[in-house]
């Protein structure tokens, strides 16, 4: 299994251009999960998923966009890139939600993270 | 507002010390407290805790919850220079997760 897998792995974009950040998975989880990671910060969700299909906004989902076509893929869309969403950005992926706690060992896999620059 | 709060900030100890990371939260609707061990790239998932009182243990790490109190520890007993590394503390609620700014623990040989 290659796991959670997250290109590119570097970009820099001006101010306005769009790009989408891929992320796949390769476990069959139904959960899916974009976060932000700021110099010093925690991470932060941006929008999850809990099926193809199906999404939902998480705590700083201003400025992007999501899809969920199929089970494997979550990408992460950005429309008018901003020098806010400097950042690093991690996908991740479940098996169950993580956000109930309903599964006591629920354990949550991590992509490499893309590290985007916008100026 | 919710809030994630983790103690120290950064920490440095020698190489067979034991650390205790400090994690304490504000958060309506408590699902479950997580720990993570972030190093150069990505998080990876140390512990799920939902249940007061119950350890979980994994090798030389072991967190507990206090869900009166608010807070979790989380426990590395003689340390080693692979544990240098970032410790996240996340919690979550029905519709968010929310993480605390991390823990940079550095191990000196």
């Amino acid at each position: 299994n290659a796991g959670v897998t997250q290109t590119p792995k570097f970009r820099i974009l001006k101010i306005g251009q769009s790009m989408t950040l891929q992320c796949a998975q390769d476990m069959n989880h139904n959960y899916m999960y974009w976060y932000r990671q700021d110099p010093g910060m925690g991470l932060k969700l941006i929008y999850y998923s809990v099926g193809a299909g199906i999404t939902d906004k998480g705590e700083v989902p201003n400025g992007y966009n999501v899809s969920r076509s199929t089970t494997e893929d979550f990408p992460l869309r950005l429309e008018l890139a901003a020098p806010s969403q400097t950042s690093v950005y991690f996908c991740a992926s479940s098996y169950s939600i993580l956000l109930a706690g309903w599964y006591p060992n629920n354990e949550q896999f991590f992509g490499p993270g893309t590290r985007l620059t916008v100026l | 507002e919710d809030k994630v709060v983790q103690s120290p900030l950064s920490l440095v100890v020698h190489e067979g010390d034991t650390v205790t990371l400090n994690c304490s939260y504000e958060v309506t609707n408590f699902r479950s407290l997580l720990w993570y061990k972030q190093e150069k790239k990505a998080p990876t998932f140390l512990f799920m805790l939902t249940s007061s009182g119950i350890e979980k243990k994994s090798g030389r790490l072991s967190s507990i919850l206090d869900k009166k109190e608010l807070f979790s520890i989380l426990n590395i007993t003689a340390t080693q220079t692979g544990d240098s590394a970032i410790y996240l503390c996340a919690v979550t609620r029905d519709d968010k997760i929310i993480f605390g700014k991390g823990t940079r623990l550095h191990i000196l040989p």
